[in-house]
């Protein structure tokens, strides 16, 4: 079946911009990641979402980061005034349950974001 | 808090040779280890876990045993082929309402024909 989704694949903005990041995760899966990978780096959590809940976001770097999943499927990632470090690669998983951290997080391909 | 340390890379091998790369953790709480694989081009992927101490996760040929008394989830290979050039990420989570994983810094494999 498939599997996440993400688009753009890849987004340059001029600082300053606001972006819009989608993520389509598998469907029926309860919970949804965002997190953000600068170069040569592992992904850093940034929010977590319980269905359209969400439950976490102590990783969102500042209130110009704002997520969210109104129907519980679909998710959006918004940075508002971009500037230079927030260019990394932008990741979305999704798991079938939540609470349990033996289920397998599924990543999709990500959305390389590049602010100039 | 709760963090993963990897071996610095990148790491370079021969075709058949034998592959150990470290990873060690801190965490509060018990909780869950992983190796995800990143291949060229391609999204992360979950390569093995374990959810207990002593539990080997084993994959591909890959294995990894979970070390409560060294807090050590080593990734080995008995034997590498070129296809198994990637990024290998550790990660941890634990159980709870949020169980979002923390990642090491990831090691770039090379392995040459």
């Amino acid at each position: 079946g498939a599997g996440v989704s993400q688009s753009p694949r890849y987004k340059v903005a001029k600082r300053g911009q606001d972006v819009a990041l989608r993520c389509d995760p598998i469907s029926g899966h309860v919970s949804l990641f965002w997190y953000q990978q600068a170069l040569g780096q592992g992904p850093e959590f940034l929010t977590y979402f319980q269905n359209e809940a969400q439950l976490d976001k102590s990783g969102l770097p500042s209130d110009r980061f704002f997520a969210e999943r109104p129907e519980g499927s679909v998710s959006t990632l918004k940075i508002q005034r971009t500037q230079q470090e927030d260019s990394a690669v932008y990741l979305c998983a999704s798991s079938v349950s939540s609470g349990t951290s033996s289920y397998e997080q599924y990543f999709g391909p990500g959305t390389r974001l590049t602010v100039t | 808090g709760n963090s993963v340390t990897q071996m610095e890379g990148p790491v370079t091998l021969s075709e058949e040779a034998f592959l150990t790369i470290n990873c060690t953790y801190t965490a509060t709480g018990y909780p869950s280890l992983f190796w995800y694989v990143q291949y060229p081009g391609e999204g992360l992927q979950l390569l093995l876990k374990a959810t207990k101490a002593d539990d080997k996760g084993s994959n591909k040929g890959f294995e990894a045993t979970y070390r409560k008394e060294t807090t050590s989830f080593h990734l080995e290979k008995g034997s590498v082929q070129v296809s198994d050039s990637a990024v290998y990420f550790c990660a941890l989570s634990i159980a709870g309402a949020n169980s979002k994983l923390t990642f090491g810094k990831g090691i770039t494999l090379s392995v040459r024909p």
